[in-house]
């Protein structure tokens, strides 16, 4: 069946350190992909996303590439802030517009 | 805005009870869909439904129901809760399209004493 891997959490990071997180999926068919982020106390926000290979989704300085040849799509920030201290999880649709998850990544971010 | 709203944040109930979890949306979404997350264990689908009165079992069904007699309108039920029930429940929606996002609510926070 259909399957996203990411990486284990937590990450801790200091303030503008760069961030990447790791997401693999299973190459069934051709899924678009998706970043959410959840803040606590929050549901889950859509963050990025990209539908076809080679696309690049891009938000609040926050990028992932579809890559169909490693079946990946990492997400990348260049500069984190506190802000950004929240879990993140990489999906991919399935049948019926339905998404399959990641366990998800806790990012930590210190000052 | 799009919008998903879920009728609570924090909910207590019994062993045996019959639960019943609100969700509505505002965005004319046709799919509406019920997970719950569970720490390790990410999201994991319950239930979801791609149009009014229709409902299609997720991963894990078992003890769960649903409704859906308005477009608008999805409703989780606990036919008998128990204890293993106790879990942050999430709802969401979205359009027919397979390549849009799914837009979520802020969860509820049940406990099954």
């Amino acid at each position: 069946g259909n399957s996203v891997t990411q990486m284990e959490g937590p990450v801790t990071l200091s303030e503008e350190a760069f961030l990447t997180i790791n997401c693999t999926y299973t190459a069934t068919g051709y899924p678009s992909l998706f970043w959410y982020v959840q803040y606590p106390g929050e549901g889950l926000q859509l963050l990025l996303k990209a539908t076809k290979a080679d696309d690049k989704g891009s938000n609040k300085g926050f990028e992932a590439t579809y890559r169909k040849e490693t079946t990946s799509f990492h997400l990348e920030k260049g500069s984190v802030q506190v802000s950004d201290s929240a879990v993140y999880f990489c999906a991919r649709n399935s049948g019926y517009s339905t998404l399959t998850f990641g366990k998800g990544t806790m990012l930590l971010v210190s000052p | 805005d799009v919008k998903v709203t879920q009728s609570s944040r924090y909910l207590v109930k019994r062993t045996g009870e019959k639960v019943f979890l609100e969700c509505v949306q505002d965005m004319d979404h046709e799919n509406m869909f019920w997970y719950r997350q569970d720490p390790g264990l990410g999201l994991r689908l319950i239930y979801f439904s791609y149009d009014v009165k229709m409902k299609e079992k997720g991963d894990i069904p078992e003890g769960y129901s649903v409704s859906r007699e308005k477009k608008e309108r999805f409703s989780l039920i606990l036919e008998s809760a128990s204890t293993n029930q106790t879990s942050m429940y999430l709802c969401a929606s979205s359009l027919e399209d397979h390549n849009q996002p799914q837009h979520f609510g802020d969860g509820t926070r049940l406990s099954i004493l």
